[in-house]
């Protein structure tokens, strides 16, 4: 079956450096990926997606790349702010389910 | 909008109590979701609807987990008898779209549910 997977369950950053949050897939067929945010005692929220016509999409300080050879997809956080400490997922439109995800923990 | 609203915002039960879980959906949205998240497994999809039948039920743990969707605009999810490892928060999510065309999902609070 279609596995969706974050690379490193947690990653801590100092505050204004930039972060980047690592997900690999393994459908080719994968049309359409997605990035979500859970803050503490809230339900995870979109933050950004990209279709796979798409190498590249950016947001307000965010990034994602999508690396469909590899079948890898990245976000990417500039100037990390303490906001940004949260637990990050990622999906495509056959993945349903998200797993662990990833916690960042910002710094000051 | 008002977004996806759930209720109970907590519960608390003892083993054995039925407990049922409440959604509404976005309106408009035709596809509607149940997940729980625990720490050992993650955030876990249990079942979801599209225009009011359950498409894909895999995710349900056991027989005493059952789910409903009467109309559009409403579902529960129901645990009967409860166990003490049902305890997790419980999110409903609805989006636009169904299927394997899984557009972004819209998430509400969380039902945290204690099963002592």
């Amino acid at each position: 079956g279609e596995s969706v997977g974050l690379h490193l369950p947690t990653l801590s950053v100092q505050e204004g450096d930039n972060s980047i949050i690592n997900c690999a897939y393994s459908n080719s067929a994968s049309d359409y990926f997605i990035w979500y945010k859970q803050e503490s005692g809230k339900g995870p929220q979109f933050i950004i997606d990209i279709r796979s016509n798409m190498d590249k999409r950016q947001g307000q300080r965010v990034t994602v790349l999508l690396n469909k050879t590899v079948k890898h997809l990245s976000l990417q956080i500039a100037a990390t702010q303490p906001g940004d400490s949260a637990v990050y997922f990622c999906a495509n439109d056959y993945k349903l389910s998200f797993g662990a995800g990833t916690t960042v923990t910002v710094r000051a | 909008d008002a977004g996806v609203i759930q209720s109970p915002r907590h519960e608390v039960t003892e083993m054995g109590q039925e407990v049922t879980l409440r959604c509404k959906p976005i309106s408009g949205h035709n596809s509607l979701f149940w997940y729980r998240q625990t720490m050992m497994r993650g955030l876990e999809l249990l079942i979801y609807f599209n225009n009011n039948v359950p498409i894909d039920d895999s995710g349900m743990p056991e027989d005493r987990f059952s789910a409903k969707m009467p109309n559009a605009s409403f579902s529960t999810l129901k645990i009967q008898p409860s166990e003490p490892r049902d305890s997790a928060v419980y999110f409903c999510a609805s989006s636009l779209a169904g299927g394997k065309a899984n557009e972004k999902l819209f998430f509400g609070s969380g039902t945290q549910l204690s099963v002592l």
